[in-house]
């Protein structure tokens, strides 16, 4: 398996742009959970999913962000209009059991608006 | 209030030094994953631990459940050990949204040849 496949590595736009963030997780695993990383506030869990419907997006940091699971092998973050403090690291990771074990992380998209 | 607290932040060692990286939470938990992300960004999950030790190589982890304590230890230290190590606990209750690791803020290590 090629683990969990996050695009694009990196992203630049412009403020008020829509930016769309992709993953694909491992097959067989049931759990998907989009993450943000900054330097000030570390790791944050923005959302997550159990077989594609979302369970608690009580981490989305306001209406500007939406995530999607279509099917078990695709979903996207996107942020409408984008702002700078948008600009984080976006880490993507699935698990078969939702954290127990088999946690396993994309490698992330670098968000940069400017 | 940091539910999860590591350290040290910032650690740098001599190549070949033994390395113990400390990790104390406050939350009874059903488990504990240390996590390395490399200076390119990826994450990567190294142990999960839910009792006892666990030993991959020259990596080991322990955790002691009583006291809500875990040591990442790194033996014979190379340089291609550097990168930020971050201790992430899974609540028993499964933290405020029912699936939520907490993180520790990571430590950087940077191991020097």
């Amino acid at each position: 398996d090629a683990g969990v496949i996050q695009s694009p590595r990196h992203e630049v736009t412009e403020m008020g742009q829509e930016v769309t963030l992709r993953c694909k997780p491992i097959s067989g695993h049931d759990y998907l959970f989009w993450y943000r990383q900054t330097m000030m506030r570390g790791l944050e869990l923005l959302i997550y999913f159990n077989n594609n419907v979302p369970i608690d997006d009580s981490g989305m940091p306001e209406d500007r962000f939406s995530a999607k699971m279509p099917n078990a092998s695709f979903s996207t973050l996107k942020i409408q209009p984008s702002e700078p403090r948008d600009s984080a690291v976006y880490f993507c990771a699935s698990s078969p059991t939702g954290g127990s074990y088999g946690y396993t992380f994309g490698s992330g998209t670098r968000l940069t608006v400017v | 209030k940091n539910e999860v607290e590591q350290s040290p932040q910032n650690l740098t060692a001599q190549e070949g030094e033994f390395i113990t990286i400390n990790c104390s939470y406050s939350v009874g938990i059903s488990a504990l994953h240390w996590l390395q992300q490399h200076p390119g960004g990826g994450i990567v999950s190294l142990f999960m631990l839910s009792s006892g030790k666990k030993k991959h190589g020259r990596l080991i982890a322990t955790i002691n459940i009583q006291e809500k304590h875990s040591s990442l230890h790194i033996t014979a230290s190379h340089p291609r050990d550097s990168a930020v190590y971050i201790c992430a606990v899974l609540p028993r209750n499964g933290g405020d949204t029912g699936n939520q690791f907490y993180f520790g803020t990571g430590t950087s290590l940077t191991v020097i040849p």
